[in-house]
This record gives structure tokens, C-alpha cells and sequence, in this order.
């Protein structure tokens, strides 16, 4: 069974403080893994694909990357307005037509 | 461009009524999803469809039924409504296999 964790379940950051979220994964054959972002009240968001080991993506103040157990979103010096929920999702070679998500880590950033 | 767009946004049900929510997208997408998101447990597969006329089950199916008889629209069904079933459902398309997922802007649904 495909499995998605993410960690902090929460996190505070001052504005400016940069951090990173976690999301690991055990899943049967990793096709992607894809990040969202989301907004209270709103459906997710599509932030980045990533597809295999060594990979990284970056858009302004986010980056992501890829190892084979796990991915990091490094949020660098942060505003308010990065306040949101962040969910990851893999898909898995044995369910080629299902995305698996994981629960989200919610990011607020203090003025 | 409108993307995904269900129907409705929000709704009170009591306990056994029956209720159907639309989802529509104008993309041409292939794949159509439903989730439902309750706090601490992410997003949870209710039922997806590969194309027209098709349609599976997914991770937490009970309840609830699906139809996709027009490749645009994905319709989910509740016939008993339990209070259970209270969450925030969300429709997903994306165009074919490893792609990203664009989603709809939820409906939240409430059974009394």
C-alpha cells in the first residue's frame, strides 16, 4: 500500500526565517511526486512536478527536491502571504491512475 | 477559462437524504477524481473515472455513488446521507497518467 507522511503536521515561521517541509513516501515504483499548495477555503494548487532522484525545482521562494525516500519543499525567507497548507502527493507505478496524498503540513508566517 | 467547477458550494443535508454534486471541467482531461478532506486526514480517494463512460472505486467508497456519461462532467452521488459524511469534497481532472491534477474550488457538505 503507497504511503505518504508529511512533517511538521504545523509550523510557525517569523517572516524572513526559512525552513523546510517534509514529505517521505513508500510507494511501489515512484512515477512523480507532486506538490500543492492551499489556500483556506480553496481547492489545491499546483506547485511542482518532480520525477526522479537528484531532481530540483524552484519557483520564487520555494524549491523542491527529490531523493528516493523523500522530498523537502525549502521555503527561503518567507512572507505572509506563503501562509498555506502544503500537501504532497506521489504516483506509484501500482496505481497508475491514482494520486496518493499525504495530509499537508500548514505553514503560517508572522509579520 | 474556467477550469473545474462543482456544484454546489456549500449544502446542509439531514440524515438520509439524498443529494448529487457536479463537477465540469473544460479541459479536455481524460482522468476526473473525488475526494473528500477531513482535518488531519489529508485527501482521501472516493471514486475516479479513466474516460467517458467509465468509473472505479477508490480508497473510502462506501456510500456514495458515480456516473461520468459525458467526458466533462463527473457526478457523485450520496442516496442515504450519514452524518459521517459531513467533509469537504473536492473534483479533480488531469489530462492522462503522471500529470498534475487541477482541482475544483470544493463543496462543503453538512449532514444533520
Amino acid at each position: 500500500e503507497d504511503q505518504v507522511t508529511q512533517s511538521p503536521e504545523a509550523l510557525r515561521l517569523q517572516e524572513g526565517e526559512s525552513s523546510s517541509l517534509n514529505c517521505s513516501y513508500t510507494v511501489s515504483g515512484l512515477r512523480g511526486l507532486f506538490w500543492y499548495r492551499q489556500d483556506p477555503g480553496k481547492g489545491p494548487e499546483f506547485l511542482f512536478t518532480l520525477y526522479s532522484a537528484g531532481e530540483e525545482k524552484e519557483k520564487e521562494r520555494l524549491k523542491a527536491t527529490l531523493t528516493k525516500k523523500e522530498s523537502f519543499l525549502h521555503i527561503t525567507a518567507p512572507k505572509p502571504e506563503d501562509s498555506a497548507t502544503y500537501l504532497c502527493a506521489v504516483q506509484a507505478s501500482g496505481s497508475a491512475r491514482q494520486l496518493t496524498f499525504g495530509s499537508g503540513t500548514q505553514l503560517t508566517v508572522l509579520p | 477559462n474556467a477550469g473545474v467547477t462543482q456544484t454546489p458550494k456549500f449544502r446542509v443535508l439531514k440524515t438520509g437524504q439524498s443529494m448529487t454534486l457536479l463537477c465540469a471541467q473544460d479541459m479536455n482531461h481524460e482522468y476526473m477524481y473525488w475526494y473528500r478532506q477531513d482535518p488531519g486526514m489529508g485527501l482521501r480517494l472516493i471514486h475516479y473515472s479513466v474516460g467517458e463512460g467509465t468509473t472505479a472505486k477508490g480508497e473510502v467508497p462506501d456510500g456514495y455513488n458515480v456516473s461520468r456519461l459525458k467526458k466533462q462532467n463527473f457526478l457523485l452521488g450520496l442516496e442515504s446521507a450519514a452524518p459521517s459524511q459531513t467533509s469537504v469534497y473536492f473534483c479533480a481532472s488531469r489530462p492522462g497518467f503522471n500529470t498534475e491534477a487541477f482541482f475544483g474550488q470544493g463543496t462543503r457538505l453538512t449532514v444533520v
